[in-house]
C-alpha cells in the first residue's frame, strides 16, 4: 500500500530538548515536504526536498533542520524547540514533475512546554 | 506570490443540501490547483485536482469543482451531501514545474457541519 508514514504521532516534550520527526514513503517519489498546520493559517511549508541530498527552505524554516540521505526518508529535525513551534505537522511526498498530487502523512502533534 | 482564500471559517449544512465551497487564487500563470479533505485524526487526502482542459473536474465521494479563470475561482460543490462529509476542507494551488514548483500553498481551511 502507497504510503507516507510519520512518527511519533504525539509527542509532550520541553523547550530545549532536541527532537526528531521521521517520514518515510514507499512510493519512490523524488520531492518530500514537511507542512505545519496551524488554526487559522492553513498548512505551511517549512522545507522541501527535490531529490537525496537536495534540500531548501519552505516559507517557515526558522528552527527547524531536515536532511535527505535517503530517498524515502525525511526527518524534521527541531534543535531546540520552543513553545511556538506547538503545532500538527505533515509530512508529503509525490513524484517531482507534472505537479502530481502530493500524498499526506497522518500528521504529528508536537506539544512544547 | 502565490496565495489562496477560502471566504468561509465554517460552513453548516443539512444532510441530503447541496454544497459549494469558495476558493479564489491568485497566481501570475496557469494554476495547479487542489481540493483535500482533513477528517479528524487524519491526514490531507486528495479530492480532485485541475491542472488543463475541461474546466469542470470530478473527483472522489461525489465531488466536483469548477475552475473559472475570469473569476480566479475553483469552487468545490456536492450536490447532496452526507453526514460523513462533515470534515475540513482545504483549497491548494502549486506553482510551476521546477525549483519549489511542487509547493502547495494552502487557503485557510473551511471547517463543513453536517446536521441530521
Amino acid at each position: 500500500e502507497a504510503q507516507v508514514t510519520q512518527n511519533p504521532r504525539y509527542l509532550i516534550t520541553v523547550t530545549g530538548k532536541k527532537l526528531t520527526v521521521t517520514c518515510s514513503q514507499n512510493m519512490n517519489h523524488e520531492y518530500m515536504s514537511w507542512y505545519r498546520q496551524d488554526p487559522g493559517l492553513g498548512l505551511r511549508q517549512i522545507y522541501y526536498s527535490m531529490n537525496v541530498e537536495v534540500t531548501d527552505k519552505g516559507d517557515v524554516p526558522e528552527g527547524y533542520k531536515v536532511s535527505r540521505k535517503e530517498k524515502r526518508n525525511f526527518p524534521l529535525i527541531l534543535e531546540s524547540p520552543s513553545p511556538n513551534q506547538t503545532s500538527l505537522y505533515f509530512c508529503a511526498s509525490s513524484l517531482l514533475y507534472g505537479n502530481q498530487p502530493q500524498h499526506f502523512g497522518d500528521g504529528t502533534r508536537l506539544s512544547i512546554l | 506570490a502565490q496565495s489562496v482564500t477560502q471566504p468561509d471559517i465554517h460552513i453548516t449544512v443539512s444532510e441530503g443540501a447541496s454544497l459549494e465551497l469558495r476558493c479564489n487564487y491568485s497566481y501570475g500563470a496557469t494554476p495547479y490547483l487542489f481540493w483535500y479533505v482533513q477528517s479528524p485524526g487524519q491526514g490531507l487526502q486528495l479530492l480532485l485536482k485541475y491542472f488543463s482542459g475541461d474546466t469542470l473536474v470530478q473527483g472522489i465521494k461525489g465531488f466536483e469543482a469548477e475552475f473559472k479563470r475570469s473569476q480566479s475561482s475553483f469552487n468545490l460543490r456536492k450536490p447532496s451531501v452526507h453526514w460523513s462529509d462533515a470534515a475540513e476542507y482545504f483549497c491548494a494551488v502549486a506553482g510551476g514545474l521546477t525549483g519549489g514548483g511542487n509547493k502547495l500553498t494552502f487557503g485557510t481551511g473551511t471547517q463543513l457541519k453536517v446536521e441530521l
